[in-house]
């Protein structure tokens, strides 16, 4: 089982700062077959990253991922208020597929 | 718009039975493979199983393998998960979530709210 580690385990930043969050797999994710999900309190995860860069349907540009092999990283150019939250890595390249266990951006 | 509804959730006894279900709507639902994942509330994220898009194949977690089974009704648009033998590590919020259309690629590009399942004696 590929194990995913997230880091820092909260980050504390304002608005229109920088975010950079980290993955480290256990064993290489072959195929950059990596997404990022964002949570906030009481809501569903929300898909923001699939294949370690590609942003879904209708997240803003702010997002970005990049990465490859074991190291991971989500950015989030400029933070906004509505940002703040818990951030989970996944990898899907082997199963069983497996999450970190999660980065909380907080104000 | 797309919308995952879970249901059926509630508190049973270590060993007993449930069945969640999850009513889908605003998309092709024959299409579209789906899976369970839970939460313990406060903590981390664990996959649970699949179900292809027209049910030809499922997969399952180590965990759950044996005990729970995932099947669904394209006719009406529902998933369910059947969970026997439930232990107390079972209990969670249980979501389900979609994959791509006509694909098995295991990443969730929508979510349910969950429903909440407790084992407890």
């Amino acid at each position: 089982e590929i194990v995913l580690s997230q880091s820092p385990g909260t980050l504390s930043l304002s608005p229109g700062e920088r975010a950079t969050l980290s993955c480290r797999a256990s064993q290489s994710v072959t195929g950059r077959y990596l997404a990022w999900y964002q949570q906030k309190p009481g809501q569903a995860p929300r898909l923001l990253i699939h294949g370690a860069s590609t942003r879904a349907t209708g997240i803003p540009d702010r997002f970005s991922g990049s990465g490859s092999g074991t190291h991971f990283t989500l950015s989030i150019s400029r933070l906004e208020p509505e940002d703040f939250a818990v951030y989970y890595c996944q990898q899907y390249n082997t199963s069983p597929i497996t999450f970190g266990q999660g980065t909380r951006l907080e104000i | 718009q797309v919308q995952l509804v879970e249901s059926g959730g509630g508190v049973v006894q270590p060993g007993g039975s449930l069945r969640l279900s999850c009513e889908a709507s605003g998309f092709n639902f024959k299409n579209f493979g789906i899976h369970w994942v839970r939460q313990i509330p406060g903590k981390g994220l664990e996959w649970v199983a699949f179900i292809r898009f027209d049910g030809s194949h499922t997969d399952y977690a180590e965990s759950v393998k044996g005990r729970f089974t995932i099947s669904r009704d394209n006719s009406k648009n529902i998933l369910y998960l059947h969970m026997s033998s439930l232990r107390d590590a079972d209990t969670a919020v249980y979501h389900c979530a979609k994959d791509q259309e006509r694909l098995d690629e295991y990443y969730f590009d929508f979510w349910g709210q969950g429903t909440l399942v407790s084992v407890s004696s």
